[in-house]
């Protein structure tokens, strides 16, 4: 299995500043045929399913606001947030669907300083 | 826009079989479009991936699961299914049924969840 690792567990970051999430791969997720990442990034607030930010490490979702934004390849992956905003606090996910079985990393809890 | 509804029962007993079933609104669940999985996540814990079913009916399990899992579809329903047997306590999670787009496997819709516990 391919495991994911989240860095760090918790954040807290102000309001309108810029809240940067880290996601690794124990092996690599670019798929050299289509040279493309299989890696996606998850939002869930609590009490609600996890909802798609980001897919191929950096295709942002249709409706997704354009802070959020998705970097990386290879093993080492970025999902940065320009401009916190108080309906961001979350824990975001990264996910690899390079291969079964589709794991996920541990979370990363987001909070407002 | 696809939606998912999970349900079934909230409490099984251990040993006994979990069966939920999630059923898909606005759009078929035989159109090749996307496949269907099932995911869970106990109480303040990750997520975890359980399997998923093609249009053709095949299906792909997460080895930790494989021995006690069934994904199954009905499509004249445009339902499928999760059934895990033996269970005990360490299934107890919120279940998850979410889509996903064929040949590629992130999560693009999502059912609400439903709870289920184990216990006696």
């Amino acid at each position: 299995d391919i495991v994911m690792t989240q860095s760090p567990d918790s954040l807290a970051v102000s309001l309108g500043e810029r809240a940067t999430i880290n996601c690794k791969s124990s092996q690599s997720v670019l798929y050299n045929s289509d040279n493309k990442n299989y890696l996606a990034w998850y939002q869930q607030k609590p009490g609600q399913p996890p909802k798609l930010l980001i897919y191929w490490a950096s295709t942002r979702e249709s409706g997704v606001p354009d802070r959020f934004s998705g970097s990386g390849s290879g093993t080492d992956f970025t999902l940065t947030i320009s401009s916190l905003q108080a309906e961001d606090v979350a824990v975001y996910y990264c996910q690899q669907y390079y291969s079964t079985p589709d794991t996920f990393g541990q979370g990363t809890k987001l909070e407002i300083k | 826009q696809v939606q998912l509804q999970e349900s079934g029962p909230g409490l099984v007993k251990p040993s006994q079989t979990l069966s939920l079933t999630c059923t898909v609104s606005g759009g078929s669940i035989s159109s090749g479009s996307h496949y269907w999985n099932w995911i869970r996540q106990p109480a303040g814990k990750g997520l975890e991936w359980i399997g998923r079913i093609y249009t053709s009916g095949s299906t792909r399990y997460n080895p930790s699961l494989k021995s006690r899992v069934t994904i199954s579809v009905d499509t004249s329903k445009n339902q499928f299914s999760l059934k895990l047997s033996s269970v005990t306590a360490a299934d107890t999670a919120v279940y998850y049924c979410a889509s996903g787009i064929t040949a590629i496997n992130y999560f693009d819709y999502w059912g609400q969840g439903t709870p289920v516990t184990v216990s006696s």
